[in-house]
C-alpha cells in the first residue's frame, strides 16, 4: 500500500514568510509524528498526534511553529515568520494504534533565504 | 530527557566485510530500539528493531544486540554489499507513552567494491 507522503518535496521561502508543510500518513494510522532533521544530524522530535489532538508538542522550538490534524488523518505543520535557522528537512512519520514502529515519509526540504 | 550517542560517524568497509555501529542511551526507561537506514534524499527506513526483553535479534545479514545493563546496543551487518552504503541511525523510545524517538547522530557507511 501507499506509504507516508509529504508535500511539497522542496520549499524555498524568504525570511519572514509563512509556510505550510503537509503530511499524508499511511491510511488507518492513528499516530502521526513530525521531526526536523538538520544537515548531518539525526531527526529531532517536534510533535506527536494521537488522532486529532496533539498528545505531545514538547519538541516545538517556539511559538512560531504550530501543527494541526483536524480530521485525524492529514496533518499540516505551519511555520510563521520563518528564519534562516528553520532551514532543514521536515519529516513526518505515522504508526498504527498501539504499535511502536514509525514509518517515515520522504520529507520536505525547507530552505529559508 | 533521553540522550543517544552513536559512533562511529563514518565507516568504510570492503565489500563482503562486516560493519558494526554502536549506540549508547541514557534513560534506563527506554525499551524500544529501532535502526533506520537513510539514503540520500529519502526518509529513514526501518531495517530492524529490538525490545528490551530480548538480547539479540537477527534478520538475514543484519543483527542487533542489546545490553540493558550497560545501556548500549549495536547493529551488525555481515557480508556487506555496495547497496548497504547509506546513513544509519539508531534510536530509542519508551513504549506505551508518546513513543517519540530520540535518534543518534548517524553513521555514514560506505561499502567499497
Amino acid at each position: 500500500g501507499a506509504g507516508v507522503s509529504q508535500t511539497p518535496s522542496n520549499k524555498v521561502t524568504e525570511k519572514g514568510k509563512y509556510v505550510e508543510l503537509r503530511c499524508d500518513p499511511i491510511s488507518g494510522h492513528t499516530a502521526l509524528y513530525w521531526y526536523r532533521q538538520s544537515l548531518g544530524q539525526g531527526p529531532e522530535f517536534l510533535i506527536y498526534f494521537q488522532g486529532t489532538g496533539a498528545a505531545d508538542d514538547s519538541g516545538l522550538p517556539n511559538d512560531r511553529f504550530f501543527a494541526v490534524r483536524p480530521e485525524g488523518s492529514v496533518s499540516t505543520l505551519k511555520i510563521q515568520r520563518t528564519e534562516r535557522g528553520d532551514s532543514a528537512v521536515y519529516l513526518c512519520a505515522s504508526s498504527n494504534r498501539g504499535a511502536d514502529t514509525q514509518y517515515f515519509g520522504p520529507g520536505t526540504r525547507l530552505t529559508v533565504l | 530527557g533521553e540522550n543517544v550517542e552513536q559512533h562511529p560517524s563514518t565507516l568504510s568497509v570492503q565489500e563482503g566485510d562486516s560493519a558494526v555501529i554502536k549506540c549508547t542511551y541514557s534513560d534506563s526507561a527506554s525499551n524500544y530500539f529501532p535502526w533506520y537506514k537513510q539514503e540520500l534524499g529519502k526518509g529513514p527506513q526501518l531495517i530492524i528493531d529490538i525490545r528490551s526483553n530480548v538480547g539479540e535479534k537477527k534478520d538475514q545479514r543484519i543483527a542487533v544486540t542489546l545490553n540493558k545493563t550497560a545501556k548500549h546496543f549495536s547493529l551488525h551487518i555481515t557480508e556487506t554489499q555496495p547497496e548497504d552504503s547509506a546513513v544509519y541511525f539508531c534510536a530509542a523510545s519508551i513504549t506505551g507513552s508518546a513513543r517519540q524517538l530520540t535518534f543518534g547522530s548517524g553513521t555514514q557507511l560506505t561499502v567499497l567494491p
